[in-house]
């Protein structure tokens, strides 16, 4: 099973529309993280959370909104779709174990989002 | 702020040849980590190899090698022995100790030909 869950993994929707799309976890890991990718721009951070009290602002957070449910959960919201928010969304954890360690971020499958 | 810079976009190799690729950072931090991520047609995010900066010796993982030229800010990636599977879109990213945060490069997508 994936450690990382992102579901829905396509989704198209209407300008206006509210959205939400949800990430899960069994790494146990505190931190989570949603990027979006596009062409030509590489993956940009939107939100960030080192646990379920601390959630941060990225690079692109405007239009944007999240919600850590829980430490395996961690949600995205659209409030008010609009086309240029058409992209590849990924969630992504990781986990610190130590000062000093390398810290790799495990990525979920992506979410493809259309909004027309 | 922190840069990343995959200088180029198409790469291809021959099967069982090897390939470079480039990857340049600008910081003013001493310390900090650098990857590089592997993402197929499938779209998944695969950490292909990891560095950190203050390790002198570059980072291998089978295959796959980095050059690692912290007063450059370089951060190449060799694949030898291209298999076909290695088709992918390539990332490299910077990421600070603190703050956790990730910055990618815009990728470079490289293509086996067999």
């Amino acid at each position: 099973d994936a450690d990382v869950t992102q579901t829905p993994r396509n989704r198209i929707t209407k300008t206006g529309k509210r959205i939400m799309l949800e990430c899960s976890q069994t790494k146990g890991h505190d931190r989570m993280y949603w990027y979006r990718q596009d062409p030509g721009l590489g993956l940009r951070l939107i939100y960030y959370s080192f646990d379920v009290k601390d959630i941060n602002k990225g690079e692109i957070s405007d239009g944007y909104s999240v919600s850590r449910q829980a430490q395996a959960k961690f949600s995205l919201s659209l409030e008010s779709a609009i086309p240029n928010q058409t992209a590849l969304y990924f969630c992504a954890t990781s986990d610190p174990s130590r000062q000093g360690a390398t810290d790799t971020q495990y990525f979920g499958p992506g979410t493809r989002l259309t909004v027309l | 702020a922190q840069t990343v810079t995959q200088s180029q976009p198409e790469m291809s190799v021959q099967e069982a040849e090897t390939v470079t690729l480039s990857c340049t950072y600008d910081t003013s931090e001493s310390n900090y980590y650098l990857f590089w991520y592997k993402q197929p047609p499938s779209r998944q995010m695969i950490l292909v190899i990891r560095q950190e900066a203050y390790k002198q010796q570059n980072a291998t993982e089978n295959r796959f090698s980095v050059n690692f030229q912290k007063a450059a800010k370089s951060f190449s990636l060799k694949i030898s022995d291209s298999q076909l599977g290695d088709t992918a879109m390539y990332f490299c990213a910077f990421m600070k100790p603190t703050g956790n945060q990730f910055y990618f490069g815009t990728g470079t997508s490289l293509t086996v030909i067999p």
